[in-house]
């Protein structure tokens, strides 16, 4: 069964510093991977998603992710933190038989000046 | 223009009432979804709907339908709601499993 795991629940950095959230899948088929951004009483934004082209995507506001398959991983970066980065972030695969998305428990960034 | 609308935007109701959430797309995509986020920010896909094909998670409870009366609606329908039931609720959709999903603003329920 599909499954992603976001390691660590919480991140804090501050503002110009490098951002790293985790994401780890686990896919019996070729995974279509994603990552969303939620900010406070809104609703989730793409930020970037991998669909077996390039391995380093980019994304929209500076972020980027990149698919490692022999790590099963698709960690989110972004070089310099901003203030209005803050939110709850989430990682998804589409499920084995691309139906829906299975979202990770997500990860709340913090950014401090 | 929202792409994907869902009203009320907050709704709060007593424990064995029956309510509606309504979301309406106008992206044309032919696969919408429901998804309930609880206290924790833990996101569930609850329904798919795709060309009249409806997929149900099956911890969901059968209090909850949805109804599509065309390809750009799918209402969700709560019957006898409980305490439980408090949560976010985000309706969506996709054109494909390659393609994102786009998520309206959520509807916030809260039973007493």
């Amino acid at each position: 069964a599909q499954s992603v795991t976001q390691l660590g629940s919480h991140v804090s950095v501050s503002e110009g510093a490098l951002v790293l959230l985790r994401c780890n899948y686990s896919s019996s088929v070729p995974p279509y991977l994603f990552w969303y951004v939620q900010y406070p009483n809104q609703g989730l934004q793409l930020l970037l998603k991998y669909t077996s082209a390039a391995t380093l995507v980019k994304g929209i506001n500076g972020f980027e992710a990149e698919f490692k398959k022999s790590e099963t991983s698709f960690h989110l970066t972004k070089p310099s933190a901003h203030m209005s980065d803050a939110a709850e972030y989430f990682c998804a695969v589409t499920d084995q038989a691309g139906t829906a998305l299975i979202f990770g428990k997500g990860t709340t960034l913090s950014v401090s000046s | 223009d929202t792409a994907v609308s869902q009203t009320p935007k907050y709704l709060v109701t007593q424990m064995g009432n029956d309510k509606s959430i309504k979301c309406e797309q106008n992206l044309g995509h032919d696969t919408m979804y429901w998804y309930k986020q609880d206290s924790k920010k833990f996101l569930k896909i609850m329904f798919s709907y795709n060309n009249k094909e409806l997929i149900i998670n099956e911890t969901v409870p059968n209090r909850f339908s949805p109804k599509s009366p065309d390809k750009a609606h799918l209402n969700l329908h709560i019957n006898s709601l409980e305490l439980g039931d408090s949560a976010v609720y985000f309706c969506a959709s996709s054109q494909d499993r390659a393609t994102e999903a786009f998520f309206g603003q959520g509807t916030r329920l809260t039973v007493v």
